[in-house]
């Protein structure tokens, strides 16, 4: 199994320019997530969905749109970079456990520059 | 503002001592979560504690989890320089849905 896989590892952009950011996972997991994780921050949530064909917003949701047409993918947007979404984003899943959210599966992480 | 807070923000010790790192949140959770990042990697999960729970134990780690004072603990007993990382704690809050709140970490480096 390939667990959380993340594309691309690593992209720069220039301001204004949009990109799409893949998240695959074979865990059939109903949950994902999207984190992005910058210095002295911790990790923060963007985007999530709680299942195939619906998201729902974090906490720094703005700039950012995601879609979760199949269940086993997450893709994280930008529709107009800008430097201040210069980051890590970080992609995880989780399997459903009722009442209680259970661990996270993290991809290795994609590395965005904006200049 | 973070839901959890940890502290120290970095710790260094010598291999063989016991590392301990506390972690603090603001609201009610249903459970709390320790993570571990090796650099420039994902996270990886640690353990689970449930609000139910006052402390848990798996191999080297001991954490603990005090609901009144609204604090956790996660101690690593006789680290080894491949304990070093950065480690984070996560709360699911009550009534908060599905999805964790992550606090800033404590980066830990053991020394030979």
């Amino acid at each position: 199994n390939a667990g959380v896989t993340q594309t691309p590892k690593f992209r720069v952009l220039k301001t204004g320019q949009s990109m799409t950011l893949l998240c695959a996972q074979d865990m059939n997991h109903e949950y994902m997530y999207w984190y992005r994780q910058d210095p002295g921050m911790g990790l923060r949530l963007i985007h999530y969905s709680v299942g195939e064909g619906t998201t729902a917003k974090g906490e720094v949701p703005d700039g950012y749109n995601v879609s979760r047409l199949k269940k086993q993918n997450f893709l994280l947007g930008l529709e107009s970079a800008a430097p201040s979404q210069t980051s890590v984003y970080f992609c995880a899943s989780s399997y459903w456990q009722g009442a209680y959210t259970g661990e996270l599966f993290f991809g290795e992480g994609s590395r965005l520059t904006v200049l | 503002s973070q839901q959890g807070e940890e502290d120290p923000q970095a710790l260094s010790i010598q291999e063989g001592e016991n590392a301990t790192m506390n972690c603090s949140y603001k609201t009610s959770i249903n459970n709390l979560q320790w993570y571990r990042q090796n650099s420039g990697r994902g996270l990886v999960h640690l353990i689970l504690i449930r609000s139910n729970e006052r402390e848990k134990h798996s191999g080297r780690l001991r954490v603990t989890l005090d609901t009144s004072k609204k604090s956790s603990s996660l101690l690593i007993t006789a680290s080894r320089a491949a304990d070093t990382a950065s480690y984070f704690c996560a709360t699911a809050v009550t009534g908060g849905g599905n999805k964790l709140t992550f606090g800033t970490g404590t980066q830990l480096k053991v020394e030979l």
